[in-house]
């Protein structure tokens, strides 16, 4: 299955600032997802990002607080737009290699704002 | 609205015990469901269910698709404390490519 590098791995940030999240592939994949876990509950996702097309978000996310490239087909990056203490979560971002895996998930980028 | 709902949220037991999660389903075109354990922050794949009454092995956990009742369960035989997870379920409708996200287990297995 396919090997996602994804960072940062943690951070703290002040609320209104921004973040950026980037995810590397070891292989070419057509779509890749970015998933939020807040403290305590279970993974929803924020998009759907293909490359050469505008990003896909699920409802209750926008692209002006989640902005996403994905410029070729083995790199992502979302953004966390004028963060609040709420966007405190775990991001992560994943493919579908393909197969009778199901998804893959990058590491993970901790992310509390204070 | 596609939804899926795991049982037990939380499950304390000792190491030796066998364990029953559970996950059930409400899925337009159910496609595939699937297990993960988490320990940290990315979930660990387990296993991929797609076909109901073929039961997947790996050591001592395994899993089995009930189509017909819109369910899930995964066993694990013989815990060990390393088996302390959240362990998450998820469905796949048929033709989204998304996975829908069950609440999880969150497994502790004392020494």
């Amino acid at each position: 299955s396919a090997v996602i590098s994804q960072k940062p791995s943690r951070d703290i940030c002040q609320r209104g600032t921004s973040l950026t999240i980037q995810c590397q592939v070891d292989s070419q994949v057509t779509m890749m997802f970015w998933y939020r876990q807040q403290p305590g509950q279970s993974l929803t996702l924020i998009a759907t990002a293909n490359q050469g097309s505008e990003a896909t978000y699920e409802s209750g996310f926008v692209i002006d607080k989640f902005p996403i490239s994905r410029p070729n087909l083995t790199f992502s990056t979302l953004t966390v737009s004028n963060m609040s203490p709420e966007d405190s979560s775990i991001y992560l971002c994943s493919v579908q290699p393909g197969g009778n895996y199901g998804y893959t998930f990058g590491s993970g980028t901790r992310l509390t704002v204070v | 609205e596609d939804k899926v709902v795991q049982s037990p949220l939380s499950l304390v037991v000792h190491e030796g015990d066998t364990v029953t999660l559970n996950c059930s389903y409400e899925v337009t075109n159910f496609r595939s469901l699937l297990w993960y354990k988490q320990e940290k922050k990315a979930p660990t794949f387990l296993f991929m269910l797609t076909s109901s009454g073929i039961e997947k092995k790996s050591g001592r956990l395994s899993s089995i698709l009930d189509k017909k009742e819109l369910s899930s369960i995964l066993n694990i035989t013989a815990t060990q404390t390393g088996d302390s997870a959240i362990y998450l379920c998820a469905v796949e409708a048929s033709g989204t490519y998304k996975y829908i996200f069950g609440t999880g287990t969150r497994l502790k297995v004392l020494a």
